[in-house]
């Protein structure tokens, strides 16, 4: 079965530098990712998808991703942080052979002024 | 707009009193699912249905139950709830399956005394 992991259950920056959010699958068949972001007291919205297309993905609000099918590996960056990013993050797989999506345990990323 | 929509959105009960979490979506999306979200534990899977009389159990489906007889209702029923199902609760639904963008509800959190 598949499976998903996130490195680092908090992450913390300083607004204005690199964001990297860690994620690695385990898939034998090429899966389809994603990453979602929570913002407090809101529900999960898509932030960027990997279909098998291009490798590198360009999502909404400055994140991009990039697939390396090597490293099994999924992570997310943002260029400059900004105060607004502060927010739960959660990358995705799907699971081709039981056809279910499945998620990480989440990446809670904290801005620092 | 298109939206997927819960109620309620707060809800204290307590143990053994039936309750039912209404969701809705405008999309006429045929996939929909119910998740629960737990501090460490992220995001999992409680039931989802791939059209409408279909359903089928996720990866935590003791306790509750779901019904799809319409497209774009799928309400999720707590028979005797117990405070081991204290969680934020969140549908969601997309077009596609794998491939698809889950659009998320706003969540309900839920209180079992």
């Amino acid at each position: 079965a598949q499976s998903v992991t996130q490195l680092g259950s908090h992450v913390s920056v300083s607004e204005g530098a690199l964001v990297l959010l860690r994620c690695n699958y385990s898939s034998s068949v090429p899966p389809y990712l994603f990453w979602y972001v929570q913002y407090p007291n809101q529900g999960l919205q898509l932030l960027l998808k990997y279909t098998s297309a291009a490798t590198l993905v360009k999502g909404i609000n400055g994140f991009e991703a990039e697939f390396k099918k090597s490293e099994t590996s999924f992570h997310l960056t943002k260029p400059s942080a900004h105060m607004s990013d502060a927010a739960e993050y959660f990358c995705a797989v799907s699971d081709r052979v039981e056809d279910k999506i499945i998620f990480g345990k989440g990446t809670r990323l904290h801005i620092l002024p | 707009e298109a939206q997927v929509t819960q109620n309620p959105r707060y809800l204290i009960t307590v143990t053994g009193k039936k309750l039912t979490v209404t969701c809705s979506q405008n999309m006429n999306h045929e996939y929909m699912s119910w998740y629960r979200q737990d501090p460490g534990l992220g995001l999992r899977q409680i039931y989802y249905s791939m059209n409408v009389e279909v359903t089928d159990k996720g990866d935590v489906p003791e306790g509750y139950k779901v019904s799809r007889k319409e497209k774009r209702n799928f309400p999720l029923i707590l028979e005797s709830p117990s405070p081991n199902q204290t969680s934020l609760y969140f549908c969601a639904s997309s077009l596609k399956l794998l491939a698809g963008e889950q659009f998320f509800g706003p969540g309900t959190r839920l209180t079992v005394l």
